[in-house]
């Protein structure tokens, strides 16, 4: 089946600790991000990638870190530059990103982060 | 700056009540507009979008909705509410040269009541 898939779950941080969140795509898409979702602040982006090796910062990207060596995939790593890392972060990816503004964002599971 | 607002955090209807979901984005560009559901714990779910065309959109599961322009609305509508219905929905909307990045509204929290 194709999809979004996220891992882990869910993800403890120390104090201090970077941790990193797995997002992988088999859509063939060519944009990928990551959101951050708090409760009552809807959705709010922090990175993405229109192309391999390409990403730009987006609302909330202090604290953040991401890659994009392959097409399907997109870590994101949480530095302990993050000083409230806490919530629930999701990825999606759609086709054309640069030129597709109306097409369809789909989203993986989800991993949230909590911190020790 | 561009933004999105769902007026309510929390509605609360009957089963077999009519849904009304409320979404007015602030633009003077016509948007592309969407609507996600989103479960426990889950990823969002696409329930319709508009991008042009016909303004009354039908989407998954008996919703639909209407842009209007001049109100700048996409509100959400459903005639019979279903207690699988009960989740948070999210409006969200693009730009053409705005390399698709979405920016939502804060979320409506739908509660369906027997």
């Amino acid at each position: 089946d194709g999809g979004i898939t996220q891992s882990p779950k869910y993800l403890f941080r120390k104090e201090g600790q970077n941790v990193t969140l797995s997002c992988e795509q088999n859509l063939n898409h060519d944009a990928m991000y990551w959101y951050r979702q708090d409760p009552g602040q809807g959705l709010r982006l922090i990175y993405y990638s229109q192309i391999v090796n390409d990403f730009q910062k987006g609302d909330i990207a202090e604290g953040y870190s991401v890659s994009r060596e392959k097409k399907e995939s997109f870590p994101l790593t949480v530095t302990s530059a993050q000083k409230n890392p806490t919530a629930f972060y999701l990825c999606a990816s759609s086709s054309y990103g640069g030129l597709g503004a109306k097409n369809i964002q789909y989203f993986g599971a989800g991993t949230r982060l909590s911190v020790l | 700056a561009q933004s999105v607002t769902q007026l309510g955090s929390h509605v609360s209807v009957s089963e077999g009540a009519l849904v009304l979901l409320r979404c007015n984005y602030s633009s003077s560009v016509p948007p592309y507009l969407f609507w996600y559901v989103q479960y426990p714990n889950q990823g969002l779910q696409l329930l319709l979008k508009y991008t042009t065309g016909a303004t009354l959109v039908k989407g998954i599961n008996g919703f639909e909705a209407e842009f209007k322009k001049s109100e700048t609305s996409f509100h959400l509508t459903k005639p019979s509410a279903h207690m699988s219905d009960a989740a948070e929905y999210f409006c969200a909307v693009s730009y053409s040269g705005n390399t698709g990045k979405l920016i939502f509204g804060q979320g409506t929290t739908l509660q369906v009541k027997p």
